[in-house]
């Protein structure tokens, strides 16, 4: 049974750089079926993809978030993990992170509890 | 303003079908299989349909999902109460090279 968990500072100042980690249980992230992505709900808006890595390190970013956008993988620790610079009021939401199934139309299958982010000073 | 469009909301009464569209484009759905997602805010989402048709296990067949050229549709049968939630559809765009969700529409079952 995959698990996957978000962790994190649930509050980041403006301006500052969001860092959360994402630990994969129950498979390998370096599973070639499989690749890992963010996913974020601000209040009041709809679902945004932020980003995803698969385990060679290959990454995908948002075309609108891709300037303040890093992902990682950590394949000695099964975890991957998500920063973004220049932190605003509009970047408060519930984060999630999510495993992409590549035999399933890329379809995000599986997914975190998620881990609330604040902006605030 | 999202790549992929949907409705902002539908609604119908318990017992009833609703259908909810994603238009997209050449470059997404036109292109790839389409997932469709229901939502509670606070909680993660949960993947409804995959490969545009395919549900996962344990997902009724009341939900079922299709496609014609550059557009997508998920139908649910014999509504409930308990499908009131938020529903995205989400593929991969060849020409953005990344995913794409819609805007999502609110169901409210009457």
């Amino acid at each position: 049974q995959l698990q996957l968990e978000e962790s994190g500072p649930g509050l980041v100042k403006p301006s500052e750089t969001l860092s959360l980690t994402c630990g994969v249980s129950g498979d390998s992230i370096s599973n070639i079926d499989s690749y890992w992505g963010w996913v974020r709900h601000p209040p009041g808006k709809g679902l945004e993809w932020i980003g995803s890595i698969y385990f060679t390190g290959d990454t995908y970013y948002n075309p609108s978030l891709k300037s303040r956008v890093s992902i990682f993988v950590d394949t000695s620790k099964d975890q991957f993990s998500l920063h973004l610079t220049s932190m605003t009021a509009s970047d408060s939401a519930l984060y999630f992170c999510a495993r992409h199934q590549r035999n399933r139309g890329s379809s995000l299958d599986s997914w975190g509890q998620g881990t609330l982010v604040t902006v605030s000073s | 303003q999202s790549v992929l469009t949907q409705p902002p909301s539908v609604s119908a009464a318990p017992g009833q079908k609703v259908s909810i569209s994603c238009s997209g484009s050449n470059s997404n759905i036109g292109t790839n299989f389409v997932s469709w997602y229901r939502h509670l805010p606070g909680t993660a989402p949960q993947l409804l349909i995959f490969d545009t048709k395919e549900r996962p296990s344990g997902i009724p067949d009341r939900f079922s999902g299709s496609a014609s050229g550059t557009s997508a549709t998920l139908g649910i049968t014999g509504l409930q109460t308990g499908d009131e939630a938020d529903y995205y559809c989400g593929t991969w765009d060849d020409r953005l090279s990344a995913w794409v969700f819609g805007g999502g529409t609110k169901l409210t079952v009457l």
